[in-house]
């Protein structure tokens, strides 16, 4: 069967700090890999979709950055993070068919101090 | 994808059907309609998905109306368990053209109260 990982759970970072955050599938090949943030009490907001290695694409611009080094693996990285930063970060993946929908990680909840 | 709006909250007493509508009415021929929901401080969880026809799992409901612009999601016997926010969004499946990428509004926030 089909896993996510995404990790850490929590994460703490003062301002001006660099910041990666990594998911990861497992059972499947070829997913279209997803980054969504979440303020509090909103919706999702896409961040960043990937369709395959080294394919990235942003919607929103921002200080954020996503890169997708292996098939399975997607990373969400700043080089200085910015109060605004702060929130829920959900790493999906979802079958390429697209099929049965997106299967979501359990979340990162950044705070920036 | 077409824009779905949905109730900002409802309540549903234990045990009762909760009855989530969901209106997508810039629906596209080729846009399903799909339900997730967000159990706090969790990732969303997908719940059903359907086209055309109602469909029916072992977790919800769904009916979708005739011209396809508006679709119900229905828990049966709602548990305290099923409070979470339910959102509905339309997209197209995740082909390569377009990867699937959807927008989640704030969707519904449903409370199940004993």
């Amino acid at each position: 069967s089909q896993t996510i990982h995404q990790w850490p759970a929590t994460l703490v970072q003062p301002v001006g700090s660099p910041l990666s955050l990594e998911c990861t599938v497992e059972g499947t090949s070829n997913p279209n890999l997803y980054w969504y943030r979440q303020a509090a009490g909103r919706g999702l907001q896409l961040l960043f979709y990937s369709i395959g290695i080294d394919q990235i694409s942003s919607e929103v611009p921002q200080n954020l950055s996503a890169s997708r080094p292996q098939d399975r693996q997607f990373i969400l990285s700043s080089k200085k993070l910015l109060l605004s930063d702060s929130g829920f970060y959900l790493c999906a993946w979802r079958d390429y068919r697209g099929i049965h929908g997106y299967t979501f990680g359990s979340g990162t909840r950044l705070t920036v101090v | 994808d077409a824009k779905t709006t949905q109730p900002t909250s409802m309540d549903c007493a234990e045990g009762r059907a909760a009855n989530l509508p969901c209106n997508h009415s810039t629906i596209s021929g080729n846009e399903y309609v799909y339900w997730y929901r967000q159990i706090h401080s969790q990732g969303p969880q997908y719940i059903i998905h359907g086209l055309k026809n109602n469909e029916t799992n072992e977790m919800a409901s769904l009916i979708i109306t005739e011209d396809r612009k508006s679709s119900t999601l229905i828990l049966p016997h709602a548990t305290l368990r099923d409070t979470a926010v339910y959102y509905c969004i339309a997209d197209m499946s995740g082909t390569d053209t377009n990867a699937g990428k959807s927008t989640f509004g704030d969707g519904t926030t449903l409370t199940v109260k004993p």
